[in-house]
């Protein structure tokens, strides 16, 4: 079983919707979750970091985080275009400390 | 903000050549990765470095050593380069996690597209 485990799409929604991205996570002590967005060609951005259980906020993004069911989704308010990218979901390594595993990605289109 | 730098976005180099991958970050930051990412794979950790002078092996060290003499700075060399080490190269760093805490987000450099033919 992989560390982090990501449905790799294509996702894709129209504008306007709600984008919904899931990420399933093996280790029950992981403590730290990133969303990250990657444009074709370019690197990683992190836009979203979670530690707690619960939503996190920020702007049209929402990170959720549910440690009994190990899992760690982001929604996207009002999809625009330029959200079509492939999203990383990245948790915590224990066997290092400051490791992080990265899932596989899903690649999002948002359709005009 | 955070800036990574890395040395060149793209690189072509033959079968057998040493390859030099540079990376810099102006932060501070205590940590420093470096990644490979290929199609289907996703990001493969190759070393990781989390003070002056030290390095740890990640999952995919073979053929790639590393070298950090300076906090900014942390070089991936590839002694002989083969055409199964074509990839996207990326660089990260982070703070240091403090004692049991959970770690930092990492951030992360342009990347480096390596072709060896």
């Amino acid at each position: 079983q992989k560390e982090v485990e990501q449905n790799s799409g294509p996702l894709s929604v129209p504008e306007g919707a709600i984008a919904s991205l899931n990420c399933t996570y093996s280790d029950r002590g992981s403590q730290s979750f990133f969303w990250y967005r990657q444009y074709s060609g370019k690197s990683p951005e992190l836009i979203m970091s979670i530690y707690s259980n619960g939503d996190k906020e920020d702007g049209r993004f929402t990170a959720q985080l549910n440690k009994a069911s190990q899992y760690v989704s982001l929604l996207i308010r009002d999809s625009q275009p330029s959200d079509s990218a492939t999203y990383l979901c990245a948790v915590n390594s224990l066997a290092g400390a400051n490791n992080l595993f990265f899932g596989t990605g899903t690649r999002l289109t948002v359709i005009p | 903000d955070v800036k990574v730098t890395q040395s060149s976005r793209y690189l072509v180099k033959r079968t057998g050549e040493k390859v030099f991958l540079e990376c810099v970050q102006d932060m501070d930051h205590e940590n420093m990765f470096w990644y490979r990412q290929d199609p289907g794979l996703g990001l493969r950790l190759i070393y990781f470095s989390y003070d002056v002078k030290m390095k740890e092996k990640g999952d995919i060290p073979e053929g790639y050593s590393v070298s950090r003499e300076k906090k900014e700075r942390f070089s991936l060399i590839l002694e002989s380069a083969s055409t199964n080490q074509t990839s996207m190269y990326l660089c990260a760093s982070s703070l240091r996690t403090s004692g049991r805490g959970p770690p930092y987000e990492q951030y992360f450099g342009p990347g480096t597209r390596l072709t060896v033919t």
